[in-house]
Order: structure tokens, then C-alpha cells, then sequence
């Protein structure tokens, strides 16, 4: 069973500073990584997507990927209170669909 | 207009009734899917079809079906429908090259 972890959160962060959200992964064969965000009652949204180690940045957002480790992360920069919503991450292994973690939700405080 | 769009939006139905909910797509994609989300247990994957002829089961087909009519439509149906199916279903779509999959509004469905 391929497994995607996100820790559910709430994670609260005060407005303009730096939110860090992590995934890891059970399938060493992935090769593509996403994030989404979705807010209350809404469809996700893609806001990422990385498929090389190292670092991706795209305006306040920067994707992180480490395959050793199994890792990714999306770091929110300068964080308003309009990011709150839940981030998803998803990976791909393959020629099939992604699969989901569960979500973490993001709290940013005025 | 939408380029993916699910009807109905909202619908409540009667325990044991038969229930379709409907997705279509303007985006020229391949691949669609059908997925639930409840709280707490994130978006689960029911059916997915990669071109008109192919039809797969998901994490969590049982209790329901699907029909590819054509490549902008795939239909979700619940043959008897139960109270556990209440959830917020989405419909997505992906190409075959970049697997970003778009999401569709959402049909909230309540079962009673």
C-alpha cells in the first residue's frame, strides 16, 4: 500500500512568517510530487508541482524534495491570513493516479 | 465556463435509491477520475479511467460504478445508495503527460 504522511495539523502561524509543511512518502519508485491547496468546502488547487531534488520556487512558495529521505516540504513565505486553508501533498509512482496525503491545516493569524 | 463541471452540486437522496453524478470536462484530458473526501480521511480514490475504453477500481470502489461516454464525460453512479456515502465527491481530470490533475467543483451528497 503506497502511503502518503502529513501531519493533520492545525498548524498556526503568526502573519508574515514562514510556514513549513512536510510529507514523506512510502514509495521509493515516486516521481512526482504535488501540493494542493484546498479551502473549506472547495475543490484542491495545485500550487506546486517538483520532480528533481533540491528546491523549487514559485513567488512566496518553495517546494523542497529529498528522495533519500523520502521527503517533501512547501515553505509559505510571508504567510496571510488568505493562505489558511488545508495543503494536500501527492505524489506519483508510475503510470498511476496520485496518491493523497490527508492533509495538514494551516492557521495564519493576523 | 468551468472547465470542469460536476452536476448536481448538492444532493440529497433516500437510503437505498439509485444516484448518478455526472462530470464533464472541456480540457481535451485522457484521464478522469472519481474521488470522496470525508473529515479527517482525506480524498479517496474510487474509479479511474484513462481513456474511453479503460476502466480501474480504486482504493475504494464497492458500492459503486462508473461509465466513460466519452472522453469529455465519466459518469459516477451509486446503485444503492447507504448513509456512509454521504460525502463531498470531486470528479478531476489529468493529460497523459504531466499527470496535474484539475479538480472539479464538488457534489456534496447527503444520504438519509
Amino acid at each position: 500500500q503506497k502511503e502518503v504522511e502529513q501531519n493533520s495539523g492545525p498548524l498556526s502561524v503568526p502573519e508574515g512568517a514562514i510556514a513549513s509543511l512536510n510529507c514523506t512518502y512510502s514509495d521509493r519508485g515516486s516521481q512526482s510530487f504535488f501540493w494542493y491547496r484546498q479551502y473549506s468546502g472547495k475543490s484542491p488547487e495545485l500550487i506546486m508541482f517538483i520532480y528533481s531534488n533540491g528546491d523549487k520556487e514559485d513567488g512566496r512558495f518553495t517546494a523542497q524534495l529529498n528522495k533519500a529521505s523520502q521527503y517533501v516540504s512547501l515553505l509559505i513565505r510571508d504567510s496571510q491570513p488568505s493562505d489558511s486553508a488545508t495543503y494536500l501533498c501527492a505524489v506519483r509512482a508510475g503510470n498511476t493516479p496520485l496518491v493523497f496525503g490527508k492533509g495538514t491545516r494551516l492557521s495564519v493569524i493576523a | 465556463d468551468a472547465d470542469v463541471t460536476q452536476t448536481p452540486r448538492n444532493r440529497i437522496t433516500k437510503t437505498g435509491k439509485r444516484i448518478m453524478l455526472e462530470c464533464s470536462q472541456t480540457k481535451g484530458h485522457d484521464r478522469m477520475y472519481w474521488y470522496r473526501q470525508d473529515p479527517g480521511l482525506g480524498l479517496r480514490l474510487i474509479y479511474y479511467s484513462f481513456d474511453v475504453k479503460d476502466i480501474n477500481k480504486g482504493e475504494i470502489s464497492d458500492g459503486y460504478s462508473v461509465s466513460r461516454q466519452a472522453q469529455a464525460k465519466f459518469s459516477l453512479s451509486l446503485e444503492s445508495a447507504i448513509p456512509n456515502q454521504t460525502a463531498l465527491y470531486f470528479c478531476a481530470t489529468s493529460d497523459l503527460d504531466s499527470y496535474e490533475q484539475y479538480f472539479g467543483p464538488g457534489t456534496r451528497l447527503t444520504v438519509t
